[in-house]
């Protein structure tokens, strides 16, 4: 089981560089989920979607944007590289509802802005 | 912005002792998550709380949900080298259309030493 995949695990950017963070999950799950995790830190939200072609910012969406063209895909786009972006992301994905929203995380991408 | 304090943030302990890490905040939250996560890894959900004042047992890890859904814990019995990794808490808040907003915890890293 596949689960949730994310391409590349890592990566270094020069300042003003700009990349794709992939993600695609197999589970038919409607949510899907990227943060960013600092070292020693818990996670934060940049962006969320609840389907297909819906996106909604979480808490530190400045630097970044998404799509959501299909269930499966939700990739994670870095228009110009900053110091400050350096960091481990996470997709995740989950189903809906209280007692079901279990997010399953891939693995993450490090990423080193130089 | 809800917070989510977590202490200690960092805990190295022999192999057998007792621990218990904490998880805080002053916002209620309809459920909240543990999930542990091992270096270069996605975090790995261990268990939901729903109900106020509910007990969670899984194995040596027992989990607590505050009377007033504003807190957690987790203690773990006789630890392992194996229970080594980061702790993570995740409080949940149910948003219109059915979609939970989820608050991660600043971590607890946990070393246990054989």
């Amino acid at each position: 089981n596949a689960g949730v995949t994310q391409t590349p695990k890592f990566r270094i950017l020069k300042i003003g560089q700009s990349m794709t963070l992939q993600c695609t999950q197999d589970m038919n799950h409607n949510y899907m989920y990227w943060y960013r995790q600092d070292p020693g830190m818990g996670l934060k939200l940049i962006y969320y979607s609840v389907g297909a072609g819906i996106t909604d910012k979480g808490e530190v969406p400045n630097g970044y944007n998404v799509s959501r063209s299909t269930t499966e895909d939700f990739p994670l786009r870095l228009e110009l590289a900053a110091p400050s972006q350096t960091s481990v992301y996470f997709c995740a994905s989950s189903l809906v509802g209280l007692a079901k929203n279990i997010q399953y995380f891939g693995a993450g991408t490090r990423l080193s802005v130089l | 912005t809800q917070l989510l304090e977590q202490s200690p943030q960092f805990l190295s302990i022999q192999e057998g002792e007792n621990l218990t890490v904490y998880c805080n905040s002053s916002s209620v939250f309809s459920s909240l998550q543990w999930y542990r996560q091992e270096p270069g890894e996605g975090p790995v959900l261990l268990v939901t709380v729903v109900t106020g004042g509910e007990v969670k047992k899984l194995k040596r890890l027992t989990f607590q949900f505050g009377d007033a859904r504003k807190d957690s814990s987790l203690h773990i019995t006789a630890a392992q080298p194996g229970d080594t990794g980061l702790y993570l808490c995740a409080g949940m808040r149910g948003l219109s259309g059915g979609y939970q907003k989820v608050t991660f915890g600043t971590g607890t890293k946990l070393q246990v030493i054989p």
